[in-house]
């Protein structure tokens, strides 16, 4: 079974600084996607950031950005200029593209990320 | 524009009822799930569907059932309420490389 590592519970960053939150997966499949997901206190899940497997391209949108590592199955996400905004539990999920699961999503645990003005 | 629609968004049963959780998307995606999630926790899967009329259990899928007879609609009936049942409860559906969520569903079971 495919299994997502979050390894820091809680972060925090100054307010205009960059903070880079980690992800480590385990899996033995070659072809996979990979997405930070934002959740503020709403609950509301917002995706952040997507990569595909089979792309040596980290993926960017705006502030945010991936470091991918695929032989370390690392997925670390970067952002940049933090703002208030910022401060919620951010996920890291895995997602196989096909056969059993069918595209279900694994979730990290969680990191708690604190914006300080 | 509304995507993922879940109702109610707030709900507090007493043990024992039943009640269904509705979700409806209006991006016609073959793929939807339920998902719940606990005080502190990340999200895990109850139940899935990969099409109308196709449905399948996800990692903690006791006390619940679906059924999926149209491809917008994707209920979630819980049975027999119990105290463990209090969480929020995600719908969400998607294509291949993303998955939407709705708005989540606080339920508590007092």
């Amino acid at each position: 079974a495919q299994t997502v590592t979050q390894s820091q519970p809680e972060m925090s960053v100054q307010e205009a600084e960059t903070v880079t939150l980690s992800c480590t997966y385990d899996t033995s499949e070659s072809d996979y996607y990979l997405f930070w997901y934002k959740q503020p206190p709403s609950r509301q899940m917002i995706l952040v950031i997507r990569q595909e497997a089979y792309k040596q391209q980290n993926a960017t949108e705006n502030r945010f950005s991936v470091n991918f590592q695929k032989a370390a199955k690392s997925f670390s996400l970067k952002i940049s200029d933090s703002q208030l905004g910022d401060a919620a539990m951010y996920f890291c999920a895995y997602r196989i593209p096909s056969g059993a699961g069918s595209y279900q999503l694994t979730f990290g645990k969680g990191t708690k990320l604190s914006v300080i003005p | 524009n509304a995507g993922v629609t879940q109702t109610p968004k707030f709900r507090i049963l007493k043990i024992g009822q039943s009640m269904t959780l509705q979700c409806t998307q209006d991006m016609n995606h073959n793929y939807m799930y339920w998902y719940r999630q606990d005080p502190g926790m990340g999200l895990k899967l109850i139940y899935y569907s990969v099409g109308a009329g196709i449905t399948d259990k996800g990692e903690v899928p006791n006390g619940y059932n679906v059924s999926r007879s149209t491809t917008e609609d994707f209920p979630l009936r819980l049975e027999l309420a119990a105290p463990s049942q209090t969480s929020v409860y995600f719908c969400a559906s998607g294509t291949e490389n993303t998955i939407y969520f709705g708005e989540g569903s606080w339920l508590t079971v007092v």
